[in-house]
């Protein structure tokens, strides 16, 4: 089955530093990879997502790069601010059969932005 | 739009007793949906997937007579915990997905159960 790492498992940075989170993956046909942010207690928020066709995509101060050959993708966030703090995951999703579609998350990064 | 509903939202119960969750989709239909459980700290791990009209496809060590599945309908499943104990104790999550060829997943918000 699919693993995903994902690292660091904790990133601290100052507000408006640039933040990093890179996530690996193993299975080769896994073609969607979603980030979510998700804040103490509440459910996983959809920030930004890639599909296998696209290397790069931006929203704003979130941007998430592809690299299939290598089988890794990567958020980058810009000038980040207090409310950015929260536990991000990455997921990869492949198709299980059954017209389902299922997510293998990494781990998470809690990111703490300090003021 | 994509809008996932989630009920209890948080649950205590006395060991051996029975907890039902419900999962809905308020504004689409979801052919598919996922259950979750979390522990405190860590990921999300995937329980089973809940596919409307058919049984649900539990993941492996997720014991099926224990946590029993129904998805009766495109906007509703739901998650029985039968004779909970404490080490059940969890917050469990769904998620949808939207008919069609999208595989994105909506995240309900969650219902924390403690059992005593």
């Amino acid at each position: 089955g699919e693993n995903v790492e994902q690292h660091p498992s904790t990133l601290s940075v100052q507000e408006g530093d640039s933040a990093v989170i890179k996530c690996t993956y193993s299975d080769s046909a896994s073609n969607y990879f979603p980030w979510y942010k998700q804040e103490l207690g509440k459910r996983p928020q959809l920030i930004i997502d890639i599909r296998s066709n696209v290397g790069e995509k931006k929203d704003q101060r979130i941007a998430v790069t592809l690299n299939k050959t290598a089988k890794h993708f990567s958020l980058h966030i810009t000038e980040t601010q207090p409310e950015d703090s929260a536990v991000y995951f990455c997921a990869a999703s492949r198709y299980s059969g059954a017209g389902s579609y299922q997510l293998t998350f990494g781990k998470g990064t809690k990111l703490s932005v300090i003021p | 739009g994509a809008v996932v509903s989630q009920h209890p939202s948080w649950v205590i119960c006395k060991s051996g007793t029975s907890v039902k969750i419900e999962c809905r989709s308020l504004d689409f239909q979801a052919t598919t949906m996922f259950w979750y459980r979390q522990f405190p700290k860590q990921s999300l791990m995937l329980m089973a997937t809940s596919n409307e009209g058919s049984k649900a496809t539990y993941e492996q060590g997720v014991e099926k007579d224990k946590f029993l599945i129904n998805h009766a309908s495109l906007t509703l499943s739901t998650l029985t915990v039968t004779s909970a104990h404490p080490e059940d104790s969890s917050f469990y999550i769904c998620s949808a997905r939207v008919a069609g060829i999208d595989n994105t997943q909506y995240f309900g918000p969650g219902t924390r159960l403690t059992v005593l």
